[in-house]
């Protein structure tokens, strides 16, 4: 159980184009989703936290208008990252809660994005 | 505010040997929680092991078990019968009561398991 999918698992994509990248909690309710972002041999860093229904709370730091996070269901959160440029190339990782607490906290398998 | 320390960029281990990952944290909750996980060349984060602040006992999952010292600050790793298999990254994350669910991690520690 407790099994978090992300798709597309690797993407390439032209500068100045859009991607979406999808989280899904396969058998369990999530009623929080987190996305992270890491760079090569880097630490993980917390990109902006999603619940189902409501508008996601971004990290200082991050564009909400570049980051576009939607939670529309209790199993799907989306981020879509806009005009995308070389410097967004990196490996996005979502984490799925059922209550929102960290030791209840699933992740997915990453999605690695290079931007050309 | 939440901070992890990972002070080991790199660690090597022969096969069958125990390895201490070391971690310090600073938190101003009082309450809050620890996690370990491996990332292996594949990417994915594993869940390792947990030690929540009150815990009066270290925590320990098979072959994985956490030297939590409050006082100090500190919440090692060690891997007893290091395997093969054990060579990746491995992070040292905190969640504090304040910021429930949200993960603060250590910069990661790559190991390097030689036979």
């Amino acid at each position: 159980g407790a099994v978090v999918s992300q798709h597309p698992s690797w993407v390439i994509c032209k500068s100045g184009t859009s991607v979406k990248i999808e989280c899904r909690s396969l058998d369990f309710q999530a009623t929080t989703m987190f996305w992270y972002r890491q760079f090569p041999k880097q630490s993980l860093m917390l990109m902006a936290t999603s619940n189902e229904g409501s508008k996601a709370t971004y990290e200082q730091g991050v564009e909400k208008d570049k980051f576009l996070i939607n939670h529309a269901s209790l199993t799907l959160s989306t981020l879509t990252v806009t005009s995308a440029h070389p410097e967004d190339s990196s490996f996005y990782i979502c984490s799925a809660s059922t209550s929102g607490g960290a030791n209840e906290q699933f992740f997915g398998p990453g999605t690695r994005l290079t931007v050309l | 505010a939440q901070k992890i320390t990972q002070t080991q960029p790199g660690m090597f281990v022969q096969e069958k040997e125990a390895v201490t990952l070391d971690c310090t944290y600073d938190t101003s909750d009082p309450s809050y929680g620890l996690f370990w996980y491996k990332q292996p060349s594949s990417g994915e984060m594993i869940f390792l092991i947990y030690q929540g602040s009150y815990d009066q006992q270290n925590a320990t999952e098979g072959r994985y078990s956490l030297n939590f010292q409050k006082a100090r600050k500190s919440a090692n790793l060690v891997i007893s019968a290091s395997q093969l298999g054990d060579s990746a990254m491995y992070f040292c994350a905190i969640a504090g009561g304040t910021s429930y669910g949200k993960l603060t991690f250590g910069q990661g520690t790559i190991l390097t398991v030689h036979p």
